[in-house]
């Protein structure tokens, strides 16, 4: 069973840093792209950044980029989004996703159908 | 950015019934190399995070029942689940792989007439 588990959300004043983490069991995590995704409540989940399999491939939203870094640890199947500079606009539950199809080359560039997703963790900015 | 816009911001149908919901992308996401929608659809339950429905616009999802069905191509797309259960009141979204960033529609929500 695929298992996604998300933690180090919490309440934190503006300007200041989280680090998420995610982690994944049930699964080679090596094979798979994985994304973060945003939401807010009554509001269409967000894309926030994409990390390719063997930690190459990020991107980010335009409205993070610069201020967060999203990494692996395919060692211990884990995966992190350090959140810098946080925003009031960043509040949400913040997923941690894995993609439908397995991609194990630093070339490939598998669709985004998310196709797992853990049970978030929230994080609140505000002062 | 690709914008995803939903029709209806929401549905009540009866049970047993058919619900049809849209959705409508600012640009193409037809691929010419592969001639693949690159548009998905998910159904996010009360206090559960989204979950895949239907990829490359009418592919379901494993374990997805029968009853849900995508279909369209370029711009326009519809959900549609004939016989409405009980279980099916949810949010639906779709959304655009097509290219970065990836982005949702604003959602659709369904409830039993």
């Amino acid at each position: 069973e695929v298992r996604l588990v998300a933690s180090g959300g919490g309440l934190v004043q503006p300007g200041g840093s989280l680090r998420l983490s995610c982690a994944a069991s049930g699964f080679p995590f090596s094979m798979y792209w994985m994304h973060w995704v945003r939401q807010t409540p009554g509001k269409g989940p967000v894309w926030v950044s994409h990390l390719g399999s063997d930690g190459g491939n990020t991107d980010y939203a335009a409205s993070v980029k610069g201020r967060f870094i999203v990494s692996r640890d395919n060692a211990k199947n884990i995966l992190y989004l350090q959140m810098n500079d946080l925003r009031a606009e960043d509040t949400g539950v913040y997923y941690c996703t894995r993609v439908l199809e397995s991609c194990g080359g630093h070339t490939c560039n598998p669709p985004g159908y998310l196709h797992h997703w853990g049970q978030g963790t929230l994080v609140t900015v505000s002062s | 950015d690709i914008v995803m816009t939903q029709s209806p911001d929401s549905l009540a149908v009866s049970l047993g019934e058919r619900a049809t919901i849209n959705c409508k992308s600012s640009q193409s996401v037809l691929h010419s190399s592969n001639n693949q929608n690159y548009l998905a659809w998910y159904q996010q339950k009360s206090g559960q995070p989204p979950k895949l429905l239907i990829y490359w616009a009418s592919t379901r999802g494993s374990g997805v029942p029968d009853r849900f069905s995508g279909s369209g191509s370029g711009t326009d797309f519809t959900l549609t689940i004939n016989s409405l259960q009980a279980e099916d009141v949810a949010l639906y979204y779709c959304q655009q792989c097509y290219s970065a960033p990836l982005t949702f529609g604003q959602g659709t929500r369904l409830e039993i007439k």
